[in-house]
């Protein structure tokens, strides 16, 4: 079946535009994450959905940052008037839910690589 | 708070040598802990994941991983590379407490493994 996928693959934005990214995540998966990963870096949390609800936006960096899934599966990540600093790889992760004292592994996009001029 | 370590952030290693990559984690309880690999412009794949029993775990691609917890560790390792293995590779830990669907995860720098021919 498919994986999750993002896109655009790639993005390159002026300093001061406002871009989008998609996540499609694989059919049926509860949980979608997302990650920023900055070059020559781990990725790091930005925020966590269980369906449409957002449960964890602790890891979103500033105000500019905004991440919404309102049907539970399609999500988007927002970031307006974008910065350099912004330019990073964005991860999408999804999994199941498992039952209580279970894991459900994360599968993980190709990401989408944003480039601000 | 949680974090996790990799020392290394290159290692050349000649094709047919044994590997080791280094990962030591910070947490207050036995984190659940992970192995992801990256090529390039790919997202992450898991190679092998720990969550309790046995310490030592196999993982695909002839890969395997020692959790030490009196060294906080959790070193991956493979007898013989191949060049196929050339990737950055991560280590990672889920935060959250056991049974929880909640499962950011925090992920080490990277370590960069090149292999010679």
């Amino acid at each position: 079946g498919a994986g999750v996928s993002q896109s655009p693959r790639y993005k390159v934005a002026k300093r001061g535009q406002d871009v989008a990214l998609r996540c499609d995540p694989i059919s049926g998966h509860v949980s979608l994450f997302w990650y920023q990963q900055a070059l020559g870096q781990g990725p790091e949390f930005l925020t966590y959905f269980q369906n449409e609800a957002q449960l964890d936006k602790s890891g979103l960096p500033s105000d500019r940052f905004f991440a919404e899934r309102p049907e539970g599966s399609v999500s988007t990540l927002k970031i307006q008037r974008t910065q350099q600093e912004d330019s990073a790889v964005y991860l999408c992760a999804s999994s199941s839910v498992g039952r209580a004292g279970s894991y459900n592994e994360q599968f993980f996009g190709p990401g989408t690589r944003l480039t601000v001029l | 708070a949680q974090s996790v370590t990799q020392p290394d952030i290159h290692i050349t290693v000649s094709e047919g040598a044994s590997l080791e990559l280094r990962c030591n984690y910070s947490y207050g309880a036995t984190p659940y802990l992970f192995w992801y690999v990256q090529s390039p412009g790919q997202g992450l794949q898991l190679l092998l994941k720990y969550f309790s029993g046995d310490t030592l775990v196999q993982g695909i691609k002839g890969f395997e991983a020692e959790f030490k917890r009196s060294q906080s560790s959790f070193n991956l390792r493979k007898p013989s590379v191949h060049w196929s293995d050339a990737a950055e590779y991560f280590c990672a830990a889920r935060g959250g407490p056991r049974g929880s669907t909640l499962g950011r995860l925090y992920f080490g720098r990277g370590t960069q493994l090149t292999v010679w021919p």
